[in-house]
């Protein structure tokens, strides 16, 4: 079935330093590919959405390439700052039984 | 645009009451809603897909006459929690489906149940 997995954290980093957060999915299909963002204490929010291969989605400095080849979506940022603490989850959508389905999620902390 | 307001955000209450969490969206209409529940630092899993005007379709092994789902408006999905015990408690967060989107879900803010 329908499955993604993500990098397992918790994640610890420095302020300014170099983010990559790992999502492979499982190929079936066509999915489109999402990154959601949990704040403490709230629900998701949605960072960031490529729909087909080889799109790259970007928001506030976060950005995530579709890789069909390797079925990848990581999340990448340059340079974290502290307010990005928070939980990401990486989702697929599948279009024939229209439902979401989420990594684990991880959780990151950037200490300044 | 495409806010989901979920309410309540918190509630506390005794075991063997019933709660509702209401889940609107309030600038757009959502044929579809979903509803997830989140236990501690898991992720979220969908326990039912809320359809206006039709019954809802739960996932395996969600309780439908545990889990009330109602969805009689295009902007209002409602989840009860009947004769809650201690293991309901919880994070439920819901989402909406844009009418005539098949993506993205928009999120509300969750509801934490507390069951004591």
């Amino acid at each position: 079935g329908d499955s993604v997995t993500q990098m397992e954290g918790p994640v610890t980093l420095s302020e300014e330093a170099f983010l990559t957060i790992n999502c492979t999915y499982t190929a079936t299909g066509y999915p489109s590919l999402f990154w959601y963002v949990q704040y403490p204490g709230e629900g998701l929010q949605l960072l960031l959405k490529a729909t087909k291969a080889d799109d790259k989605g970007s928001n506030k400095g976060f950005e995530a390439t579709y890789r069909k080849e390797t079925t990848s979506f990581h999340l990448e940022k340059g340079s974290v700052q502290v307010s990005d603490s928070a939980v990401y989850f990486c989702a697929r959508f599948n279009f024939g039984n229209e439902k979401l389905t989420f990594g684990t999620g991880t959780r990151l902390t950037i200490i300044p | 645009g495409a806010v989901v307001s979920q309410h309540p955000s918190w509630v506390i209450c005794k075991s063997g009451t019933s709660v509702k969490i209401e889940c609107r969206s309030l600038d757009f209409q959502a044929t579809t809603m979903f509803w997830y529940r989140q236990f501690p630092k898991q992720s979220l899993m969908l326990m039912a897909t809320s359809n206006e005007g039709s019954k809802a379709t739960y996932e395996q092994g969600v309780e439908k006459d545990k889990f009330l789902i109602n969805h009689a408006s295009l902007t209002l999905s409602t989840l009860t929690v009947t004769s809650a015990h201690p293991e309901d408690s919880s994070f439920y967060i819901c989402s909406a489906r844009r009418t005539g989107d098949s993506q993205p879900q928009h999120f509300g803010d969750g509801t934490r149940l507390s069951i004591l």
